[in-house]
Parts: structure tokens; sequence; C-alpha cells
């Protein structure tokens, strides 16, 4: 079964609009971990913010800020301001639990590639 | 600086050949992964580490082996049973499970079958 979904393959924003790229997850472990990496055309992968589950606040980075509903287990990224270099592919990921032996595996969704038109 | 290497970033094979990929991090993390990339999909996981000598299979880990012999260092083999092997291969690394302690990723080596 999917556990991470990413409905939208492309979305486009103009430059120094704010933009919201989904993502739903499916877990039964109360304990789990919501990430999110940029991966730019150069392929390496770049982590931009962390929501856990049992975080009372939404998290934010700089421009970046995490919509966590719990209930809905969606956890959508927002970018603020959007510039010209957040063009990319973007990955929401999870992690379950605490692993037995402290493995911090990660499962990702298929990603969503953003374009930001001047 | 600390962070994670990849060697080589591309990567020629002909078909029923091995290949090792390279992946070394100074970062002083326990753990180690190693994942693959097909064109417009996200990364699965292949093989992970925790400690020295001892590795987890992970989704996709027929075709491939690997090994932990320094912490620093996990390399990833392809051998020829691996029927699809182009794809670009990422390696990562992290602390243990527990808090925010986010993977850090290498530039990737793209590989291809010829």
């Amino acid at each position: 079964a999917q556990k991470i979904t990413q409905t939208q393959p492309g979305m486009f924003v103009q430059e120094k609009e704010a933009v919201t790229l989904d993502c739903t997850y499916d877990t039964s472990d109360p304990s789990y971990g919501l990430f999110w990496y940029k991966q730019p055309s150069s392929g390496e992968m770049i982590f931009l913010i962390y929501q856990g589950s049992y975080d009372q606040q939404n998290a934010t980075e700089g421009r970046y800020s995490l919509n966590f509903q719990k209930a809905r287990k969606s956890a959508n990224l927002v970018i603020s301001a959007s510039q010209l270099g957040d063009s990319a592919m973007y990955f929401c990921a999870m992690r379950e639990g605490q692993e037995s032996g402290g493995y911090n595996k990660l499962i990702f969704g298929a990603g969503t590639r953003l374009a930001v038109h001047p | 600086d600390g962070g994670i290497t990849q060697s080589p970033k591309y990567l020629f094979r002909k078909e029923g050949q091995n290949v090792t990929l390279s992946c070394e991090q100074n970062l002083n993390h326990d753990a180690m992964y190693w994942y693959r990339q097909d064109p417009g999909q996200g990364l699965r996981l292949i093989y992970y580490s925790q400690i020295v000598n001892d590795f987890q299979k992970g989704d996709i880990a027929e075709g491939y082996s690997v090994s932990r012999e320094k912490k620093e260092s996990f390399p990833l083999t392809v051998t020829s049973a691996q029927k699809n092997p182009t794809a670009f291969y990422l390696c990562a690394s992290s602390m243990l499970a527990g808090g925010r302690n986010e993977q850090f990723f290498g530039p990737g080596t793209r590989l291809t079958v010829l």
C-alpha cells in the first residue's frame, strides 16, 4: 500500500507568490516523522523541513512552513515568496516510529515538480 | 567541510558486469543508506546499515550487495543479477532514529548500462 501520496506531478507559480505542495500519508504508528526534501536538477537531495507526529505546532524554516493536519494525515509544504531558485522536484517522506535498533528509514512519495515563473 | 561523497558521478557498464559505487561520509553518522531513483519517481531503499559489519535489506535489494567495513564507508555493488540497473543512485547518512535526525545525501551516481 502506498504510504506517501503526492498528487501533483507538476505545479507552477509566479515569482514572489506562495505555493502549496500537497502530501498525504498513511500509517497506523502513533509515532512518526515527516520530512520534505528538495531535489534540484543537479540531483542532490536537500533537507527542507521536519514535523514530528507529536509536535504541537506546525514547523517553519525560513520561507518554508508545513501545514500539518494530523486527523487528515496531510503534511503540505508551503513555500512563501517563491524565487526562481525554488524550481526543483520536491519530495515528501515519512519515518515510522522508533525502528528497532534505531534505524531511520524513510519512505518517499513520487514527488512534485515545481516551476517558478518570472 | 563535513559531507558525503559519491564516486563516480557517471558510470557506464556493459551488461553482465558487476560495478561498485563508492560512498564516503565524514559526518560521524552511524547509519548509512542506499537509494535508487528512476526517472520521474521517488527514492526506493536498497540497503541500510546502522553499525560496522551490519546491514539490512531494503525494499529492492535483489541484484545488489553492500559492505560496511568502516563507519565512514558504505559501497554498493550492482551485480549482473540486477535486471534493470540503469538509474540514479543516492547514498545518505544520518544519526540514529529519534527526533529530527534528517538524512544527508551525497551528489549521486548516474549508472547507465550499455
